[in-house]
């Protein structure tokens, strides 16, 4: 069975530093992977796919995926309060649905 | 564009006591559909998917049940309620082996 790793922290990052989230999965065959947000009592959004090593950017967000370790990060710049809140790391499964991690709490201070 | 809709939004119900909540998905035909639940302090628990019409795949054995009437309508139930189903009901879908969209939750009370 699948399984995936994250920190549960909370992590605290200053207003405009660079936050840095991890997360490690189990199947070495695993190919995919998403990062969710979800604030406090909301539904979780999507925020990055990546599928192939190296990284992969989207506006503040990089993601980052090295398969020869089994780990997934995700990179967020210029930290702003507004990105406090949960980030879900998803193994792609299939059809069957997405393995999730715990997640972990980001708390950005202003 | 696809829009996900989820009710009710909060429910409270006693234990014992029979559950329906229902999810449609707009803008999109013959998607797969999942049911997660999210327990206080635990992670999303995939509870049930689904490839089409009257095809269910359970994850996890429980008093839960889940049904698909129609392509673009899922449903989660439960006959009896117990303490234990309390928790964050999430019903998303997505389109083969990829991303998946959640619709806005409902937030379960079991008193």
């Amino acid at each position: 069975q699948k399984e995936v790793e994250q920190n549960s922290g909370p992590l605290s990052v200053p207003e405009g530093a660079i936050a840095s989230l991890n997360c490690t999965y189990s199947d070495r065959g695993s190919q995919s992977f998403f990062w969710y947000r979800q604030y406090s009592g909301k539904s979780p959004e999507l925020i990055m796919f990546i599928y192939s090593n190296g990284d992969k950017e989207d506006g503040r967000f990089t993601a980052q995926l090295n398969k020869a370790s089994q780990y997934v990060s995700l990179l967020i710049r210029d930290s702003q309060p507004s990105d406090s809140a949960t980030y879900l790391c998803a193994d792609v499964g299939g059809a069957d649905g997405l393995t999730f991690g715990k997640g972990t709490h980001l708390i950005i201070q202003p | 564009s696809q829009t996900i809709h989820q009710w009710p939004a909060t429910l409270v119900q006693p234990v014992g006591s029979p559950l329906s909540l229902e999810c449609t998905v707009e803008g999109t035909s013959n998607p797969n559909l999942y049911w997660y639940r999210q327990a206080a302090g635990r992670g999303l628990q995939l509870l049930f998917y689904s490839v089409g019409i009257g095809q269910i795949s359970s994850e996890v054995p429980q008093n839960l049940s889940a049904s698909r009437p129609q392509d673009r309508q899922f449903i989660l139930s439960s006959k009896k309620l117990l303490l234990s189903d309390s928790g964050f009901y999430l019903c998303a879908w997505g389109q083969g082996a990829y991303e998946q969209y959640f619709g806005p939750g409902t937030r379960l009370t079991v008193t």
